[in-house]
């Protein structure tokens, strides 16, 4: 597809087991982003990921989470020790290199986390 | 880590009306104001994009007015429709490295 892919869409876990979400970006799009969701509530910026550069964390809210790319291309968010609040949409966006185009982020559909 | 203040919360508007909805930014180094618009289920995807540079700037029904000075800026919806029902997001951004969004407005369009 020509889409940002995100996986699994859905996602149960128990509390304090490990969580692993991946994002599959568009091809060419050197920028990546994940949000995070809560319900009825905004997007809470994690992580940014720009080429080679050095990732962006200011937004992980704890280290339980950590996220990798592979060169320009997939990335993985782990959250480890899950708890009851980390339930929430994880949000994936694209784009192409910041700063040669509008900036358009482009976004998955998300992966539903449920921490029971 | 909220930089910009949207409201209302959630709106309400008939068929044919005006929906607005409106964001406040604090950091005035940004130069790059989105609205994003999210279905159920779904991902957001960008509306209309603004650069501080203009005052306005307007895309078939959408709208947006951007005031430098009071730091703020507003999406307009002319004669809303049903399909119009949305959460729609506005953001800020720089360089960017790093998008800031609001909390969200859910617009319930009324046949």
């Amino acid at each position: 597809g020509a889409g940002v892919s995100q996986s699994p869409s859905n996602k149960v876990t128990e509390k304090g087991k490990d969580v692993e979400l991946r994002c599959d970006p568009i091809s060419g799009h050197t920028a990546l982003y994940w949000y995070r969701q809560r319900l009825g509530q905004g997007l809470e910026f994690l992580i940014y990921f720009q080429g080679n550069s050095a990732p962006d964390k200011s937004g992980l809210p704890s280290d339980r989470f950590s996220a990798e790319r592979t060169g320009e291309s997939v990335s993985t968010l782990t959250i480890q020790r899950t708890q009851q609040e980390d339930s929430a949409v994880y949000l994936c966006a694209s784009s192409l290199q910041p700063g040669m185009n509008t900036g358009e982020l482009f976004f998955g559909e998300g992966s539903r986390l449920t921490v029971l | 880590q909220q930089q910009v203040k949207q409201s209302p919360q959630s709106l309400i508007v008939q068929k044919g009306g005006i929906s607005i909805i409106n964001c406040a930014y604090e950091n005035t180094a940004f130069d790059y104001f989105p609205w994003y618009q999210q279905f159920p289920g779904k991902g957001p995807a960008l509306l209309i994009a603004i650069r501080p540079d203009v005052s306005e700037k307007k895309e078939g029904r959408f709208t947006i007015s951007f005031n430098k000075s009071a730091k703020q800026f507003s999406l307009h919806i002319m004669d809303s429709q049903p399909g119009d029902s949305a959460t729609y997001f506005c953001a800020e951004a720089g360089d960017f490295n790093k998008f800031y969004f609001g909390s969200g407005t859910k617009l319930n369009v009324k046949p």
